[in-house]
């Protein structure tokens, strides 16, 4: 079957415009990760998602990040008024159930870059 | 708070040789522990994880991490390094009872060459 997929693979956009990451995860997995790595880092955890609502969004770094899942399934992670520290990697990642224990499948993430 | 420490950013070895890659986390609480690989232009994937019982857990290509709680430690290690062997390697752990997200370590670049 299909792994988490992510799109774009690669994202280049201007400081201050708006853009929006898109996540679809494996068919059938309720809980949904959203993950930030900058150049030099491990992955950082923004927001999670259990079914259609944001469980846990401690991570997202400030207001102009946000995310949406509203059937349960695809999830869009949206960020307003883009800054150059911005740029980096955004991993997306699904589990068949939320819990410490699961096994996370991560998508091949999307690379934002701003200008 | 838990925090995951990888000591070596980048690791070369030579073919067929031994390799071990560190891992030391900080929590106050119970964690899972997890080694994720990320091979050149793919996603990461899980390795091999730590959730209870013994505490020496292998993976199907040969790796193998001992969970050591007095040091609070996760190290990977393989006898045997392939040149397939070279990715990027994470350690991560989750909290006990959590919703599950990963707090992971810097990664350690492993480079094996013939």
């Amino acid at each position: 079957g299909a792994g988490v997929s992510q799109t774009p693979s690669n994202k280049v956009t201007e400081k201050g415009k708006y853009v929006e990451l898109r996540c679809d995860p494996i068919s059938g997995h309720t809980a949904l990760y959203w993950y930030r790595q900058s150049l030099g880092q491990g992955p950082e955890f923004l927001i999670y998602f259990q079914g259609t609502g944001a469980a846990d969004d401690s991570g997202l770094p400030n207001d102009r990040f946000f995310a949406v899942r509203p059937e349960g399934s695809v999830s869009t992670l949206k960020i307003q008024r883009t800054e150059r520290g911005d740029s980096a990697v955004y991993l997306c990642a699904s589990s068949i159930r939320q819990g410490g224990s699961r096994e996370q499948f991560f998508g091949p993430g999307t690379r934002l870059t701003v200008l | 708070a838990q925090s995951v420490t990888q000591l070596d950013s980048q690791v070369p070895v030579f073919e067929e040789a031994p390799v071990e890659l560190r891992c030391n986390y900080s929590s106050s609480v119970s964690v899972y522990l997890f080694w994720y690989v990320q091979y050149p232009n793919q996603g990461l994937q899980l390795l091999l994880k730590y959730l209870s019982g013994s505490t020496l857990v292998e993976s199907i290509n040969g790796f193998e991490a001992e969970f050591n709680k007095s040091q609070t430690s996760f190290h990977l290690r393989k006898p045997s390094v392939h040149i397939s062997d070279t990715a990027e390697y994470f350690c991560a752990v989750s909290k006990r009872g959590s919703q599950g997200n990963l707090i992971f370590g810097k990664g350690t670049k492993l480079s094996v060459k013939p």
